[in-house]
């Protein structure tokens, strides 16, 4: 069965310095892998996907993570936070299938100082 | 491109009362849409797949009667909550796939509503 961990549940960077969100998987065949963010009181916007193209993915908002096979990861990161990067962030892995369901990790939240 | 809407945003009921949720794709067909909850600072919990044209399926601890889901066309799904009690507040989020492929990403990623907040008194 697939699962997700995300390993901190609060990420705290001051504004200009570099992000790092950690996400690790567990999934019995080749999985398909995204990063969502939610800001507070609103819906989950697609961040960036990996579906076994390229191992390094891009996103919006300067955003990017490496799916790094051996260490069963997918972490997400950014040279420089911004103020508007203050969110929940949710790594998530499909099931795959016909279904495709959706399974999420637990969520990371950002918070960006001044 | 690859939009989805819910209505309302925001709704407050009597405990007893029951609530329609609607679910849109505007800019693509969705034979699949996902009905998520999420309770406050957790994360999603997925309650029920609804498909097009035939019966949802519900996951483990979801009651179906209690939340009755419609996916009537390619584009809308509607959850309803029924006899709404106060352990039922809470942020109800829509996703819907994209069936044919014609969003930027592949077909399989889900595109999310701004979810809608039920309180009930």
């Amino acid at each position: 069965a697939q699962s997700v961990t995300q390993l901190d549940s609060h990420v705290s960077v001051s504004e200009g310095t570099p992000v790092l969100l950690r996400c690790n998987y567990s999934s019995s065949y080749s999985p398909s892998l995204f990063w969502y963010v939610q800001h507070p009181n609103k819906g989950l916007q697609l961040l960036l996907k990996y579906t076994s193209a390229a191992t390094l993915v891009k996103g919006i908002n300067g955003f990017e993570a490496e799916f790094k096979k051996s260490e069963t990861s997918f972490h997400l990161t950014k040279p420089s936070a911004h103020m508007s990067d203050a969110a929940e962030y949710f790594c998530v892995v499909s099931e795959g299938g016909s279904q495709g369901n959706l399974i999420f990790g637990k969520g990371t939240k950002l918070s960006v100082k001044p | 491109g690859a939009v989805v809407s819910q209505h309302p945003s925001w709704v407050i009921c009597k405990s007893g009362t029951s609530v329609k949720i609607e679910c849109r794709s505007l800019d693509f067909q969705a034979t699949t849409m996902f009905w998520y909850r999420q309770f406050p600072k957790q994360s999603l919990m997925l309650m029920a797949t609804s498909n097009e044209g035939s019966k949802a399926t519900y996951e483990q601890g979801v009651e179906k009667d209690k939340f009755l889901i419609n996916h009537a066309s390619l584009t809308l799904s509607t959850l309803t909550v029924t006899s709404a009690h106060p352990e039922d507040s809470s942020f109800y989020i829509c996703s819907a796939r994209d069936s044919a492929g014609l969003a930027n990403y592949h077909q399989e990623t889900q595109y999310f509503g701004p979810g809608t907040r039920l309180l009930v008194l």
